[in-house]
C-alpha cells in the first residue's frame, strides 16, 4: 500500500515555466520533507513542514502543507535547468519517529 | 564535516550469496535508518538503529539485518540474496527529529 501519492510522476517544461508538484495521502503526518534526488546519488532534503497550513519558501521553491497535514504541495518559479531531478516527498507518521514514508517521486526535466 | 558516508559505491553480488553494506553518520547524529530503492521507485524503510538497537523494522524479511556500532556506525546485511535485491541501498543519519540527512548509497546488483 502507497501511503504517499505524487503527480505527476513525469513533467518536462520549458525553462522559465511554472510548475506545482503534489503529494496526497490519506494519511496524517507529522512532519513532512521535500527531497531533491539526482542519478547516482542519495536524496538531498530540501524542507522540512510540521504545522497544518504552513507555507515554507525557499528561493523560487515554495512548499505548502495542507491544512489537515495529509497533503503537501511544491511549487517553482521561472523553472531552470539546473532544477532538474527526482522530487520526492517524506512522512512521518509519529512526531520523533524518524521512519519516513516515501512517495513515488516526481522526475521533472527542465528543457533550456 | 564529512556527512554520511557509505561503503561501497557498488557492489555486484551473485544469487544466494551475502552481503554487508556499512555507513557513518553525520558527525553528531546517533541514529542510522537503511532504505531499498529499486529502480524508478521511492525510497522504502528497511529498519532503524538507535543505542545499538534495532528501533523500527519496515515489510522486510528476517535476511535482512543490522547492526549498531558503539562510533553510531551501522551495517546491513542481506542473506541468501535474490534478483530482487538489486537496488541502491541508502543510509540516513538524524538525531531526534525526522529529515533524515541520506548518504550517496551503495548500488547493488544481484545476478
Amino acid at each position: 500500500t502507497q501511503l504517499l501519492e505524487q503527480s505527476p510522476q513525469f513533467l518536462s517544461i520549458q525553462e522559465g515555466e511554472n510548475l506545482t508538484v503534489y503529494c496526497n495521502s490519506s494519511s496524517v503526518f507529522s512532519s513532512l520533507q521535500w527531497y531533491r534526488q539526482e542519478p547516482g546519488e542519495g536524496p538531498v532534503l530540501l524542507v522540512t513542514v510540521v504545522t497544518g497550513g504552513e507555507v515554507k519558501k525557499l528561493k523560487r521553491l515554495t512548499f505548502q502543507f495542507g491544512d489537515a497535514r495529509k497533503d503537501s504541495s511544491l511549487h517553482i518559479t521561472a523553472a531552470q535547468p539546473g532544477d532538474t531531478g527526482l522530487y520526492l516527498c517524506a512522512g512521518a507518521l509519529d512526531f520523533g519517529n524518524e521512519k519516513l514514508t516515501f512517495g513515488t517521486g516526481t522526475r521533472l526535466t527542465i528543457i533550456p | 564535516d564529512a556527512g554520511v558516508t557509505q561503503s561501497p559505491t557498488h557492489l555486484i553480488k551473485t544469487r544466494g550469496q551475502q552481503v554487508t553494506l556499512r555507513c557513518s553518520p553525520k558527525s553528531g547524529h546517533d541514529t542510522v535508518s537503511w532504505y531499498q530503492q529499486a529502480l524508478g521507485q521511492g525510497p522504502q524503510f528497511i529498519f532503524q538503529y538507535y543505542e545499538e538497537e534495532e528501533r523500527q523494522r519496515g515489510n522486510f524479511p528476517d535476511r535482512f539485518s543490522g547492526h549498531q556500532f558503539p562510533n553510531y556506525s551501522s551495517e546491513l546485511n542481506v542473506n541468501a540474496l535474490l534478483l530482487g535485491d538489486s537496488a541502491l541501498y541508502l543510509c540516513a543519519s538524524s538525531q531526534k527529529l525526522a529529515g533524515g540527512f541520506f548518504g550517496p548509497g551503495t548500488r547493488l546488483t544481484v545476478l
